[in-house]
């Protein structure tokens, strides 16, 4: 069964560069991995998403190894707004339903 | 744009007491819809999913019961409320074989005294 590992916690300060890691190393192929951040008593909120390929936008870059069993979420510049959980998830696509596959997810902690 | 609303936004409640608790999906049809809990500190754990209407999937009970009665309705209840039933409750939307990113709403508080 498709299963993500994250380190339970992570520090950092205001302006670093953070990598926040994340092994799958039973993904499929077909399998999405999405990253997203949730504050307490907030939903998630989507951060990125990629399948084989690096991608970019707004709020991170996400790397995915080559052999897709791992993949690392890297936030430039963080600030204080930044610290949350943040959540690698993998979607199986089977038949007509998308599961969703949790690991615990890595409470990032940013101090000034 | 798909848009999920969730009903009540919180709840304070006796135990013993039923509830009902209710998310709505606005902007797609057919979706996969999943209810989450979360106690305090906690990580998210899923209950039920739904891949279609009347169809509902138990991954952990707790006691609750999931029904989905229309393609952009998925209700979660049970008829007597444990104190172990606090937390945090999230719905979530996504399609299988498709590009976009699963989308969750904004949780329910659930006090139970």
């Amino acid at each position: 069964d498709a299963k993500t590992t994250q380190p339970d916690s992570m520090e950092s300060t205001e302006g670093e560069t953070v990598h926040l890691p994340c092994s799958h190393a039973t993904i499929s192929g077909n399998e999405y991995i999405y990253w997203y951040r949730q504050v307490p008593l907030q939903g998630p909120e989507y951060v990125t998403h990629g399948l084989q390929q690096n991608t970019t936008n707004s709020m991170a870059f996400l790397a995915i190894a080559s052999d897709r069993k791992s993949s690392t979420l890297i936030l430039p510049h963080v600030s204080l707004r930044d610290a949350a959980v943040y959540h690698c998830i993998l979607r199986v696509d089977q038949g007509g339903s998308a599961k969703l596959i949790f690991g615990e997810g890595t409470k990032l902690t940013v101090s000034s | 744009a798909q848009t999920i609303h969730q009903w009540p936004v919180a709840e304070i409640k006796a135990v013993g007491s039923p509830l009902s608790l209710g998310c709505t999906i606005k902007g797609k049809s057919s979706p996969n819809l999943y209810w989450y809990w979360q106690a305090t500190g906690g990580t998210l754990q899923q209950l039920f999913y739904s891949i279609t209407v009347g169809q509902v999937e138990s991954v952990v009970q707790l006691n609750l019961s999931a029904s989905r009665p229309k393609d952009d309705q998925f209700i979660l209840s049970t008829e007597k409320l444990l104190l172990s039933h606090s937390g945090f409750y999230l719905c979530a939307w996504s399609l299988a074989y498709n590009n976009q990113a699963p989308l969750f709403g904004e949780g329910t508080r659930l006090s139970v005294l």
